[in-house]
């Protein structure tokens, strides 16, 4: 299958920094990519979904002067935690959509590795 | 927005014994996936249901589509210590961006 791949793994930072998180689709193109959040044991909760070429699209509740993305190419989308807290600390999830053509409604997501952010 | 709601959120089998996770939703679904998540690793894709009483096999591994599209399953035989995780059902939205609404997940745990 697909493979999306994920940089840092785990970064660990002083509160009041910024922290890039990068995610690339290796093998195939992706014009949508989705960011995710989980705390341990919990749920995957979509944070926005990043669309090339455009503005990225906030879940509910997401503060986007926050939580900063850019989908710069096809193979790259970008999560900036801007002026991290405590509270930021969680694990980063990325994944890409490959779009097969012919088959509009096969949605098969693939997921990066993730990002485990420590926020002191 | 749309929910789905997952259950149980925990379950102990010992190996052997089979195991089933549920999920529903109050609003008719398009399609539903199922994904695996290891203790430390990322969601791997299992299946994608789409029709309406769809069921699907993967060895051990049955997956069922309810015939209203609003309620799904997957059920595992004879568990095997490989097959702890956590197992979440994933709504589609059905739009063009693919975007996911998760369950809340079960956290299977298989003993020896």
């Amino acid at each position: 299958g697909a493979v999306v791949s994920q940089h840092p793994s785990r970064v660990i930072c002083k509160s009041g920094t910024s922290v890039k998180i990068e995610c690339r689709s290796l093998d195939f193109q992706a014009t949508t990519m989705f960011w995710y959040r989980q705390f341990p044991k919990k749920s995957l909760m979509l944070m926005a979904t990043s669309n090339e070429g455009s503005k990225a699209t906030y879940e509910q509740g997401v503060e986007k002067d926050k939580f900063l993305i850019n989908h710069a190419s096809l193979t790259l989308s970008t999560l900036t935690v801007t002026s991290a807290h405590p509270e930021d600390s969680s694990f980063y999830i990325c994944s890409a959509r490959e779009v097969v053509a012919g088959l509009s409604s096969y949605n098969e997501q693939f997921f990066g590795p993730g990002t485990r952010l420590t926020v002191l | 927005g749309q929910q789905v709601m997952q259950i149980p959120q925990y379950q102990h089998v010992q190996e052997g014994e089979d195991f089933t996770t549920y999920c529903n939703s109050s609003t008719t679904l398009s399609n539903i996936q199922w994904y695996k998540q290891r203790p430390g690793g990322h969601p791997v894709f299992l299946i994608q249901l789409v029709k309406s009483g769809e069921v699907k096999k993967q060895k051990r591994l049955t997956f069922q589509f309810g015939e209203a599209k609003k309620n799904s399953s997957l059920h595992i035989t004879a568990t095997q210590t490989t097959d702890v995780g956590t197992y979440f059902c994933a709504a589609a939205g059905g739009t063009s961006y693919g975007k996911l609404t998760f369950g809340q997940g079960t956290i299977l745990t298989v003993h020896p």
